[in-house]
């Protein structure tokens, strides 16, 4: 079965530090990744995808991520966070064959960001 | 445009009792998903429907049902309310057409169940 793992449940950095969360997912096949971030009060939104080609993916507000098929897995980094920063993270894998929104998602990693 | 809307936003039962939630997707999504979320197990798939089909379905008991209508509008519903049940539930639209890439989601804010 599909799983995803994610090692950190909570995470605090001050400003200006580096951010790496870890995401690791199980899965036989050929899949497609995602990380998502739910600010505090707002619902969830898609932070990048990988879904082909070039395993070093960049997302919105200066995050990236890259694929590690040899590893499984799918981590996400920025070099200086920001105290907006501070919000849920969550790592999905579906099948690259899955039509729709089936979505297996990490258990999420809480960041907090101190000014 | 407009977001995905779920109503209720909050919603307070009793165990026993049955509850319906609603979901209105993205103008021209046609597939909408539905998730639980909770602390202990984080976010779970529940269902997902297209054209007025389930097209998918994740590991819940059949107390858990859905359906979507012919304008793409969802509503899911949970019979017999167990404690457990208390939850952050979650609809996600997307245009997730066949032959594509599995699209991207758009959730909506969740209705937040509480059972007592």
């Amino acid at each position: 079965a599909q799983s995803v793992s994610q090692h950190n449940h909570h995470v605090i950095l001050s400003e200006a530090a580096s951010l790496e969360l870890g995401c690791n997912y199980s899965y036989g096949g050929t899949v497609n990744l995602f990380w998502y971030v739910q600010y505090p009060g707002q619902h969830l939104q898609l932070l990048l995808k990988y879904f082909s080609g070039d395993p070093l993916v960049k997302g919105i507000k200066g995050f990236e991520a890259e694929f590690i098929k040899s590893k499984f897995s799918f981590n996400l980094r920025k070099p200086s966070v920001q105290w907006s920063d501070t919000a849920e993270y969550f790592c999905a894998v579906t099948s690259r064959y899955n039509q729709g929104g089936k979505l297996i998602f990490g258990q999420g990693t809480e960041l907090s960001v101190k000014p | 445009k407009a977001g995905v809307t779920q109503t209720p936003r909050y919603l307070i039962k009793t165990r026993g009792q049955q509850v319906t939630l609603s979901c209105s997707p993205i103008s021209g999504h046609r597939s909408v998903s539905w998730y639980q979320q909770t602390p202990g197990q984080g976010l779970q798939f529940l269902f997902e429907y297209f054209s007025e089909t389930q097209r998918n379905k994740g590991n819940f008991p059949g107390r858990f049902s859905g359906r979507q209508f012919s304008n793409s509008r969802s509503e899911m519903n949970v019979s017999t309310l167990e404690l457990g049940d208390s939850a952050l539930y979650l609809c996600a639209s997307s245009l997730a057409l066949p032959g594509l890439e599995p699209g991207e989601l758009f959730f909506g804010e969740g209705s937040r169940l509480t059972v007592l």
